[in-house]
């Protein structure tokens, strides 16, 4: 079965630690996006990639960072500079350059105490 | 940017006919999508508006009017798991990148 998945479902971290959000995909999707979501929030773009090696910031990129060394893989690393961490975090993929709905994985809770 | 409108949240009943609306300003449009979010879960792909007019999809259609930035979200024949948050997203300018609204809380009640 494609789809897309994040891992894991729950995180808790102490302030001060950076933190990895696994995100894997076998869509064979060109993009793909982390969001983060707040209660009775949208989801928030905080950065994105289009092509393997390539990726920019979306609106809240500061205190994160990815990578995207492989075409099906994008984690993101939560560092010690995000004033506000925890959030449920999503990780989706689209097609091709282009306007194509996004799947999304099944999200990673994050706390931060 | 861009300035999506929502409404909060709604309830209806069971069996019943809900529309959700989304209001949006943007320059140079491109097409707007609707998702459902269960709590806790991903959301999930319900429709995709680039031209004026409805688009139906079973108990779902979406409505789009581009001259007033306007769309809506039908649901009939309500049931009790289609409670959820629905989330209107725009796309527009140059991106193919869509922006979210912060989503409508549908509370559907026996």
């Amino acid at each position: 079965d494609g789809g897309i998945t994040q891992s894991p479902k729950y995180l808790f971290r102490k302030e001060g630690q950076n933190v990895t959000l696994s995100c894997e995909q076998n869509l064979n999707h060109d993009a793909m996006y982390w969001y983060r979501q707040d209660p009775g929030q949208g989801l928030r773009l905080i950065y994105y990639s289009q092509i393997v090696n390539d990726f920019q910031k979306g609106d809240i990129a500061e205190g994160y960072s990815v990578s995207r060394e492989k075409k099906e893989s994008f984690p993101l690393t939560v560092t010690s500079a995000q004033k506000n961490p925890t959030a449920f975090y999503l990780c989706a993929s689209s097609g091709d350059r282009g306007i194509y709905e996004q799947y999304f994985g099944p999200g990673t809770r994050l706390t931060v105490t | 940017g861009q300035n999506i409108d929502q409404p909060t949240e709604m309830t209806a009943t069971e069996g019943a006919i809900v529309q959700i609306n989304c209001t949006y300003q943007t320059s140079g449009f491109n097409g707007l999508f609707w998702y459902q979010q269960h709590a806790g879960e991903a959301p999930t792909f319900l429709s995709y508006n680039v031209l004026d007019g409805l688009e139906e999809k079973g108990r779902f259609s979406s409505f789009l009017s581009r001259s007033k930035g306007y769309s809506y979200l039908l649901l009939k024949e309500l049931q009790m798991k289609d409670s959820a948050s629905y989330l209107c997203a725009v796309v527009s300018g140059g991106s193919y990148i869509p922006t979210f609204g912060r989503g409508t809380s549908l509370i559907v009640h026996p």
